[in-house]
């Protein structure tokens, strides 16, 4: 199997709330994990990845938690601001395809002011 | 540091006619590279990668073809494009080598096509 399920299909938060969009695998393969932001109009830019041998990566607001034996991985943004409305796409990589990422199917997140 | 164009930027054409969108890497050499299309509010289509010069995989049946003249350009093309073809169509690129994480795509701006 490889598809990655991706929920929720929009997320609505305040201004300092927390935002977390969770993704779920199959394929036992994938060994890395990136998280990419979109903003309307622009290409994904990539935010965020984790590696399966952690549990937890943290670069700024932005956590990604990975539990390895329910295969899944989550995104948390914390203090969430205006600024990171776009949509958010996880994705997953299995290593020796040089042919490509698996994309969830993205979760457009709106931060109220 | 890696960079990569797309052109034109927003493309507005007629069914029937035919397409050619460019993309461009700089800074890296040997890349792998992709042609994705996204459609409005939907995720990423993956249509073709390609490991080296004239070698091309194709993910997904279609209307659309790609080509790889030069080791960092990468050529989507219709000789007829249909209705369906609208959309966003993005280029990435990804190293071979492991130097910038072979398993990390980085994305061009994108190309806006309309087809009317």
């Amino acid at each position: 199997q490889q598809q990655v399920k991706q929920s929720p299909q929009s997320l609505i938060v305040q201004k300092g709330g927390i935002s977390i969009i969770n993704c779920a695998y199959e394929n036992t393969a994938f060994d890395y994990f990136p998280w990419y932001q979109q903003f309307p109009g622009k290409g994904p830019a990539l935010l965020i990845a984790i590696r399966p041998d952690v549990s937890e990566k943290k670069e700024g607001r932005f956590t990604i938690s990975f539990n390895k034996s329910a295969k899944q991985f989550s995104l948390h943004i914390m203090d969430s601001q205006p600024g990171d409305s776009a949509t958010y796409f996880c994705a997953a990589f299995a290593s020796g395809s040089a042919r490509q990422l698996t994309f969830g199917s993205g979760t457009q997140l709106t931060v109220l002011p | 540091s890696q960079t990569i164009h797309q052109w034109p930027a927003t493309l507005v054409q007629p069914v029937g006619s035919p397409l050619s969108l460019e993309c461009t890497v700089e800074g890296t050499s040997n890349p792998n590279l992709y042609w994705y299309r996204q459609a409005a509010g939907r995720g990423l289509q993956l249509l073709f990668y390609s490991v080296g010069i004239g070698q091309i995989s194709s993910e997904v049946p279609q209307n659309l073809s790609a080509s790889r003249p030069q080791d960092r350009q990468f050529i989507l093309s219709s000789k007829k494009l249909l209705l369906s073809d609208s959309g966003f169509y993005l280029c990435a690129w990804s190293d071979q080598y492991g130097r910038a994480g072979s398993d990390t795509q980085y994305f061009g701006p994108g190309t806006r096509l309309t087809v009317l």
